[in-house]
């Protein structure tokens, strides 16, 4: 299968600070890319779906200007979690998924970033 | 408002078949059987996918009944590293994957 890359693989910050957590589809592009969230002993949680060039859209009590994502390109897309909270420490996941080519209908998920917010 | 019906855990012997049960009744024509696991702090990793037909790769075969209703994935020879949480998820083609509280398999030597 193809491969989706995080960065950071892990993150500690302090109450306030912004932090951006990139995705990276490394062998294919991605005309769409997904962020989930997923507290301890919990399911993962959609927060958002970005197609490259255009603005993400977000599930419902999801909130934009605290989560700002961006899909520049077919290979990357940021979230930033802005003004960091410790209710923010979760674990972020993202997926990537193609519109066409061999890896048309599948998505593939990033390892996760482990946010902790101090 | 999940799509599917998982049983919260599940125990397997190591060595044995691992048969995990799943209910999608209101599945509509154009929704494909995915399905995921997840082991302990790291992204989902995907295991198989069908729409009507049975299907078998590398990892597992997946059994859909005739109506669709329901599926089955089959781990032929369960392994210690088989233990994690296993999703299953219907989809329209290209939509986003929404997961459900999944079956928590573990896997005892």
């Amino acid at each position: 299968g193809a491969v989706v890359s995080q960065h950071p693989s892990r993150v500690i910050c302090k109450s306030g600070t912004s932090v951006k957590i990139e995705c990276r589809s490394l062998d294919f592009q991605a005309t769409t890319m997904f962020w989930y969230r997923q507290f301890p002993k919990q399911s993962l949680m959609l927060m958002a779906t970005s197609n490259e060039g255009s603005k993400a859209t977000y599930e419902q009590g999801v909130e934009k200007d605290k989560f700002l994502i961006n899909h520049a390109s077919l290979t990357l897309s940021t979230l930033t979690v802005t003004s960091a909270h410790p209710e923010d420490s979760s674990f972020y996941i993202c997926s990537a998924s193609a519109l066409r080519g061999r890896h048309y209908n599948e998505q593939f998920f990033g390892p996760g970033t482990r946010l902790t917010v101090l | 408002d999940a799509k599917t019906t998982q049983p919260p855990s599940m125990d397997c012997a190591e060595g044995r078949a691992a048969n995990l049960p799943c209910n999608h009744s209101t599945i509509s024509g154009n929704e494909y059987v995915y399905w995921y696991r997840q082991i302990h702090s790291q992204g989902p990793q995907y295991i198989i996918h069908g729409l009507k037909n049975n299907e078998t790769n590398e990892m597992a075969s997946l059994i859909i009944t005739e109506d669709r209703k329901s599926s089955t994935l089959i781990l032929p020879h369960a392994t210690l590293r088989d233990t994690a949480v296993y999703y299953c998820i219907v989809r329209v083609a290209m939509n986003d994957m929404r997961f459900g509280a999944g079956t928590r398999l573990t896997v005892k030597p």
